[in-house]
């Protein structure tokens, strides 16, 4: 089956710059979607359409790709993006959902 | 506004079955799939499968063929999973989405979430 890959963790310094990557075979073919995910609550999108912004989004959130890679940028990293960071994308059908095993994200 | 909600936590033995149900509010619910996604403690997110609210049209998770089953009542906005079956494993939290932006053949995303239903399977 269809798997995306992620780190399970990235470390920065407030104010650093943070960068989490999905790798899959279908990305080239399918958009990606971030969602932040804190703990006890419900995911919330942070990029839709690979490298779309939601309104009410930070503007210090970005998305890019490259061939099998998308990237979740945070620029500027506060205390308050500590999370947990999951890619979702789909089979090159689009008939599977499929969401990367997320990404501890800590601020130190 | 929007809003997805879900029906409360429940504890199921081993071999038993689980029907959890998801209402939706403050849009046309029969025009965007809802899509079902579980989360095991501590663990990720597991793409469970979608139902089409305006015609009952289901996709399933490999993984989950044969053991869910996705319903939905239309006139009262309510999406409804079926989970046979229960095993230890099968302990999470369980979210229905809405699915935006999609087209057939590129899916979209999910916004919102419901608040999440425990399911515990314990003997």
């Amino acid at each position: 089956s269809y798997e995306l890959t992620q780190p399970p963790s990235v470390s920065v310094s407030p104010g650093q710059t943070a960068r989490i990557t999905c790798s899959g075979d279908a990305l080239p073919k399918q958009y990606a979607y971030w969602y932040q995910q804190k703990p006890g609550q419900a995911p919330v999108v942070v990029i839709y359409k690979t490298t779309e912004r939601p309104s009410g989004v930070p503007e210090r959130f970005s998305g890019s790709s490259s061939g099998t890679t998308v990237m979740l940028t945070i620029s500027g990293v506060q205390a308050d993006d500590e999370a947990d960071y999951y890619c979702q994308s789909a089979d090159s059908s689009g008939t599977y959902v499929v969401f990367g095993g997320g990404t501890k994200l800590t601020v130190l | 506004q929007v809003q997805l909600v879900q029906s409360g936590a429940e504890v199921k033995k081993p071999g038993a079955s689980v029907k959890v149900s998801c209402k939706a509010s403050g849009y046309t619910f029969t025009g965007y799939f809802m899509h079902w996604v579980r989360q095991a403690p501590g663990q990720g997110l597991e793409w469970m499968g979608w139902i089409n609210p305006r015609n009952g049209g289901t996709n399933y998770a490999q993984k989950f063929q044969g053991r869910v089953t996705m319903t939905r009542d239309a006139s009262i906005n309510t999406a409804y999973m079926e989970l046979r079956s229960l095993i230890y494993d099968d302990t999470a939290t369980y979210y229905c989405s809405r699915e935006v932006g999609g087209s057939s053949g590129w899916p979209g995303w999910f916004d919102p979430w419901g608040q999440g239903t425990l399911v515990t399977v314990s003997s």
